[in-house]
């Protein structure tokens, strides 16, 4: 069974720089996996963040950006806003299904 | 804008149905593969289904495979969700999500609520 592993906690001051990561129990992550990120708080939907790694969607602020970084799916915040204080989930590609991290609960303290 | 609008949702017995639906404006539906996703109480996001833009290709996973259905109307800009077999670990909020393209998942619904319980 195919596990997508993320960090389950994170803490970050405002104004502060943190990186996300998202793994994958076959094996190293790669653009083939499709990486998407995700944000989501509570009593809201998700709202999608990156697709295929890197790419912002037009709503998602530039403080975000998406890369691989050491075999994993990486989303880096940068210039960390009190808003961004939420749970992220990424999502990887395993053809021909989808498979959800468990999620990184991020807190901006 | 684009607008995803979740129904359907409700409380049923284990082993009862419910058929969610989502209708979809704002974007060409017929060109995007539409997905189903989950959320039980205190847990993370669980991808359940996803069908292809035209209705030919459907994936599932383990979880509600056998059980569930995916499909979708394009002729009203709607997909749907069949669940059979409900069993109680099928407690959760269920969004659909927008894929006009591989990989690039956009548009979320607000949610349907599904219980299932004795």
């Amino acid at each position: 069974q195919t596990v997508v592993t993320q960090e389950p906690s994170l803490t970050v001051s405002p104004g502060g720089t943190v990186t996300l990561t998202c793994g994958s129990s076959t094996g190293a992550v790669t653009s083939g996996s499709y990486p998407n990120w995700f944000q989501h708080k509570p009593g809201q939907p998700p709202r999608s963040l990156i697709y295929h790694t890197d790419n912002r969607h037009s709503w998602t602020p530039a403080r975000f950006s998406g890369s691989l970084l050491g075999g994993k799916a990486a989303l880096t915040l940068s210039d960390v806003q009190p808003e961004d204080e939420a749970e992220y989930y990424c999502l990887l590609f395993f053809n021909p299904i989808w498979i959800f991290g468990g999620g990184t609960n991020l807190t901006v303290l | 804008q684009v607008q995803l609008v979740e129904s359907g949702g409700g409380v049923v017995r284990p082993g009862r149905s419910l058929r969610l639906s989502c209708a979809a404006s704002g974007f060409t539906f017929s060109s995007s593969s539409m997905l189903w996703v989950r959320q039980a109480p205190g847990t993370g996001l669980e991808w359940v289904a996803v069908i292809s833009y035209d209705g030919s290709e459907k994936y599932y996973a383990d979880s509600v495979k056998g059980r569930f259905t995916i499909s979708r109307d394009n002729s009203r800009n709607t997909v749907f969700l069949q669940m059979n077999s409900l069993r109680v670990e099928d407690t959760a909020v269920y969004y659909c999500v927008s894929e006009p393209s591989i990989g690039r998942f956009e548009n979320w619904g607000q949610g349907t609520q599904a219980t299932v319980s004795s």
